[in-house]
Order: C-alpha cells, then structure tokens, then sequence
C-alpha cells in the first residue's frame, strides 16, 4: 500500500490563482481530512469526509473548497488563493468516522502565496 | 478552539534520560491519541488510548489518562536523539490539535 499520497509536494501562487491539491489513500479507508499547519501552531482542521459524497467543514473551511466523489480521492481546492493561505497542507485518513482508529498522514504539500 | 494543548512547549534533555509531557483537553473523550512530527515530515501515530483505560504501553512509550482531570500524560523512558520531534495530542476523530511539544534529545 501506498498509503496517503498528496501532489504536488511543493506549489508557489500568486495572489488571486486558484488551484487543487491532491489527497489520495488506497486503505479503502472511509475518513479523511485535510489540516493546516502554520509555524509554531499546531494542525488546524479544514474539511473532512466521513465517506463517499459526504463532507463538512472544519474549524478554517474559509476560501476552501472539497468534494469527495469515490473513497479514494478528497482533494482541496483554494479558490482564489491569498498569502494568508501560505501554509503546509497536510491529508490524513482513517478506517471509521466511529472514532477510535489512528489517523494516517500525507507527507503535506508546502505552499507558498506571493 | 483546540481540543488538545500540550506542555511543556519545549523540552530539551539529555540522551538515556525519561521525557514526559502533558496533555489537557475540554471536552469529554471517545479516545485521546498521540502523534510525532519530525521537522517538516508528517504526522505519526504512537498510541491511542480510550476513554475507559488508565494506562497503555507500547515499547519506550507510556501513556496515561485522567478523565476527572481532563488530562494525558507521555512517558519516553530511555530518550534517544532519534526521539527529537514535535509531540501532539489529539482526542475522537475529528482530531483537533495543539500546538505541540517540541522534544529535543541531546547526545
């Protein structure tokens, strides 16, 4: 298995471009997420899925969007990209929305808005 | 809000010394996780411990719960530099996160 897989590792925009990182999992896991990270700060919850066609908002969904059309696939996309949004992304998965399974992480995507 | 804050933010010991670190979360708990970041890498699952445990072992990890409390504890006996990381608790799975406690082992 290649677990989660997230594309492109690195991505530099401009102000105003709009774009879709890539989030992957071939566990047929029914879970997943997206977070934020920012310097210093912990993960931050942006959407999340707890299946096929089922999404909802974290604790910063503003100037996100996802959609999760088949298990395998929950990519986000940034509307019309702001500084503000320069961060590291990162894509986890898990077994159940029931709780009580570990989280399973993507290597993130490091983005940077000019 | 963050469900998750751990302390100490830092944390800097000796190798072959024990490093704990807390956890203090609001509301109440299905089960409290803990995670390692490695600079720039991400996040690892260590151990995950449920709301009707005490106490859980995984090799040089130790992991305590206080529901009265609204607490967890993280135990690494026997500190290798290799144990350098940012350590995070996370509760249920919508997991929300703190900030974190950068551990530094020296050799």
């Amino acid at each position: 298995n290649a677990g989660v897989t997230q594309t492109p590792k690195f991505q530099v925009l401009k102000t105003g471009q709009s774009m879709t990182l890539q989030c992957a999992q071939d566990m047929n896991h029914e879970y997943m997420s997206w977070y934020r990270q920012d310097p210093g700060m912990g993960l931050r919850l942006i959407h999340y899925s707890v299946g096929a066609g089922i999404t909802d908002q974290g604790e910063v969904p503003n100037g996100y969007n996802v959609s999760r059309s088949t298990t395998e696939d929950f990519p986000l996309r940034l509307l019309s990209a702001a500084p503000s949004q320069t961060s590291v992304y990162f894509c986890a998965s898990s077994y159940s929305s029931s709780g009580g399974y570990e989280q399973y992480f993507g290597p993130g995507t490091r983005l940077t808005v000019t | 809000s963050q469900q998750g804050e751990e302390d100490p933010q830092a944390l800097s010991i000796q190798e072959g010394e024990n490093a704990t670190m807390n956890c203090s979360y609001k509301t109440s708990i299905n089960n409290l996780q803990w995670y390692r970041q490695n600079s720039g890498r991400g996040l690892v699952h260590l151990i995950l411990i449920r709301s009707n445990e005490r106490e859980k072992h995984s090799g040089r990890l130790r992991v305590t719960l206080d529901t009265s409390k609204k607490s967890s504890s993280l135990l690494i006996t026997a500190s290798r530099a290799a144990d350098t990381a940012s350590y995070f608790c996370a509760s249920n799975y919508k997991l929300t996160f703190g900030k974190g406690t950068l551990l530094t082992v020296n050799p």
